[in-house]
């Protein structure tokens, strides 16, 4: 069980750029969770996958925001045509959904920075 | 909706001291409650968690934390708090369905010599 990974773990662009960033959940965790969490705020949920399924978007990601799980195993989240205020960590988590309730485990991050 | 709110967004203490972190929530569902920890360039790791059973919950560095559903709380406790204690503490919610998770604002806990 290597946990979750993220990559890259920092990334500077320039507005109006499209960044692409990648989560790897831990393996046989069928559920994929992406959050955005601004400075000195908690984690806000943007969406979340079972297997290759997108089953819930968050308000917070407009029509700029797209992710993706085509295998169901890695995950993708592409921000279109940045903003200043896209700048945040993007965190990503997985869990084996099977039990009623399990633990979430949380990847490093992708801290972003939209100059 | 669900919310969580944390009612110190921080708290210094002294080393060796008792601390206490707030959480409050508002859930219309069965709630689970988390508590995770984010040291210093880390990732968030899960420090302990309600689900069921006995309303006191502890962890295995010494945090213990009660679930009150009169009060609609899940206070974090230590007795006795280490320098390596020193972190941003995030208290969640979970429905249990999507088992997404909802997030107080955080508490940076400072622990001084």
């Amino acid at each position: 069980d290597t946990g979750v990974s993220q990559d890259p773990r920092h990334k500077i662009t320039k507005r109006g750029q499209n960044v692409t960033f990648r989560c790897d959940p831990i393996s046989e965790h069928n559920r994929l969770y992406w959050y955005r969490q601004t400075l000195g705020q908690g984690p806000e949920f943007l969406t979340y996958f079972q297997n290759e399924a997108q089953l819930e978007k968050s308000r917070l990601l407009s029509d700029r925001f797209s992710a993706e799980r085509p295998k169901g195993s890695f995950s993708t989240l592409e921000i279109q045509r940045t903003e200043q205020g896209d700048s945040a960590m993007y965190l990503c988590a997985s869990l084996a959904s099977g039990r009623v309730i399990d633990t979430q485990y949380f990847g490093p991050g992708t801290r972003l920075t939209v100059l | 909706a669900q919310s969580v709110t944390q009612l110190d967004s921080q708290v210094p203490v002294f080393e060796e001291a008792p601390v206490e972190l707030r959480c409050n929530y508002s859930s219309s569902v069965s709630v689970y409650l988390f508590w995770y920890v984010q040291y210093p360039n880390q990732g968030l790791q899960l420090l302990l968690k309600y689900l069921s059973g006995s309303t006191l919950v502890e962890s295995i560095n010494g945090f213990e934390a009660e679930f009150n559903k009169s009060q609609t709380s899940f206070h974090l406790r230590k007795p006795s708090v280490h320098i390596s204690d020193t972190a941003e503490y995030f208290c969640a919610v979970s429905d249990g369905g999507a088992q997404k998770l909802v997030f107080g604002q955080g508490t940076r806990l400072t622990i001084n010599p």
